[in-house]
């Protein structure tokens, strides 16, 4: 079966330090992998976006990567600060038409 | 640039009623999509509009359902409520098909007593 899988166990991680989240998925080849963050009562807010022949993508403390080999996308967040605090998503399309399917999501607490 | 507006943002009801929820994209944007999360299910895909079309939609029984009008507006439409339709319904809208990010709505929150 299809699976998408994130660490549903919290990440606590002191400030400064680099936060790295995993999202591993089965049964799926997708074209594109997108990242977003999710805070309480709010909607999810896209992060980064990675296609299928890149490697690697940053955006400010944002980096992401994505091994189709491995079937899994990194996604680094440098320099972490308290506010980075949140759920972080992970998700594909499996037809490219704009039906995302999510991770369950992993919460990143970041102490000062 | 305004964001993606969903109306009402909370709402109770009883089970056996119908409800109907509203979403206006960003303007511009053509495709609107809903989602529905759930502590346990996570957030699942309802279905997609794009130009009044449904083109995708989601494992959900019938009963969930939706339109899109010629500004691209959407509605979602739940009937025969149960119990288990409790849950953040989000909308998001994109610009295009395929390989665009999507701009989520801060949601509906559906109580069902």
């Amino acid at each position: 079966s299809q699976k998408i899988e994130q660490n549903s166990e919290a990440l606590n991680i002191q400030e400064g330090k680099t936060a790295t989240l995993t999202c591993n998925y089965t049964n799926y080849s997708p074209a594109y992998l997108q990242w977003y963050r999710q805070d309480p009562g709010r909607g999810p807010v896209f992060l980064l976006l990675i296609r299928e022949n890149e490697k690697e993508k940053r955006k400010e403390r944002l980096k992401v990567t994505f091994d189709t080999t491995l079937k899994q996308s990194l996604f680094h967040i440098t320099a972490s600060q308290p506010a980075d605090s949140a759920t972080y998503l992970c998700a594909l399309d499996p037809n490219a038409g704009n039906m995302l399917t999510f991770g369950g999501g992993t919460r990143l607490m970041v102490k000062p | 640039k305004a964001g993606v507006t969903q109306t009402p943002r909370y709402l109770i009801k009883t089970r056996g009623q119908q409800v109907t929820l509203s979403c206006s994209p960003i303007s511009g944007h053509r495709s609107v999509s809903w989602y529905q999360q759930t502590p346990g299910q996570g957030l699942q895909f309802l279905f997609e509009y794009f130009s009044e079309t449904q083109r995708n939609k989601g494992n959900f029984p019938g009963r969930f359902s939706g339109r899109q009008f010629s500004n691209s507006r959407s509605e979602m439409n739940v009937s025969t409520l149960e119990l288990g339709d409790s849950a953040l319904y989000l909308c998001a809208s994109s610009l295009e098909s395929a390989i665009y990010e999507q701009y989520f709505g801060p949601g509906t929150r559906l109580t069902v007593t």
